[in-house]
């Protein structure tokens, strides 16, 4: 199979204060991950797409200065939301793609809900 | 031209039914077309995927229907079973892993 696991699943915070999200890919190497965010009852927005080892590229509309991205691995990749807001509230959800195999398939994290007060 | 238009935004279904889901797409550089299954508060997960070089792709009971000619997609899901409410996302990409263009969406509902 293909795993890709989210921490924390859920997580409260005061406007302002950072969070941080990881996204892992338990049983592969990604070349690439993505990170989304979905409203509810919405389709999923593509907020940028990290390499391994290299600066991530933002869609336009988000702000890389809010929205830190980092891939430090090749499993491991890190979407920290700097001073939160209310309207930061969404569900963000990471996917990866495999390093080997030349396949398309983008995997699925389950999710983390971030709700800030 | 990154569409991709999803139909309809709602569907419900007798248990035993036919679904059926609509996507069309406007860039004739997309080369992957995924369809994946969403619960309420989980992540999207891949059913079924198909490139242009064939017009149907089969398995189990779900079939995608391709029509390259008209850029249109189908997802059928025969025998429609109360498990399977849940919302439904086509896709579309560019060459090799780049990065996918979703649908709207649309919310299925089987009753039993």
């Amino acid at each position: 199979g293909a795993v890709v696991s989210q921490h924390p699943s859920r997580v409260i915070c005061k406007s302002g204060t950072s969070v941080k999200i990881e996204c892992r890919s338990l049983d592969f190497q990604a070349t690439t991950m993505f990170w989304y965010r979905q409203f509810p009852k919405q389709s999923l927005m593509l907020m940028a797409t990290s390499n391994e080892g290299s600066k991530a590229t933002y869609e336009q509309g988000v702000e890389k200065d809010k929205f830190l991205i980092n891939h430090a691995s090749l499993t491991l990749s890190t979407l920290t939301v700097t001073s939160a807001h209310p309207e930061d509230s969404s569900f963000y959800i990471c996917s990866a793609k495999k390093l080997a195999g030349g396949t398309d398939t983008q995997y699925f994290g389950p999710g983390t809900r971030l709700t800030v007060l | 031209q990154q569409q991709v238009k999803q139909s309809p935004q709602s569907l419900i279904v007798q248990k035993g039914g036919i679904s059926i889901i609509n996507c069309a797409y406007e860039n004739t550089a997309f080369d992957y077309f995924p369809w994946y299954q969403q619960f309420p508060g989980k992540g999207p997960a891949l059913l079924i995927a198909i490139r242009p070089d064939v017009s149907e792709k089969k398995e189990g009971r779900f079939t995608i229907s391709f029509n390259k000619s008209a850029k249109q997609f189908s997802l059928h899901i025969m025998d429609s079973q109360p498990g399977d409410s849940a919302t439904y996302f086509c896709a579309a990409s560019k060459a090799s892993g780049s990065r996918l263009t979703f649908g709207e969406g649309t919310q299925l509902t089987v009753n039993p």
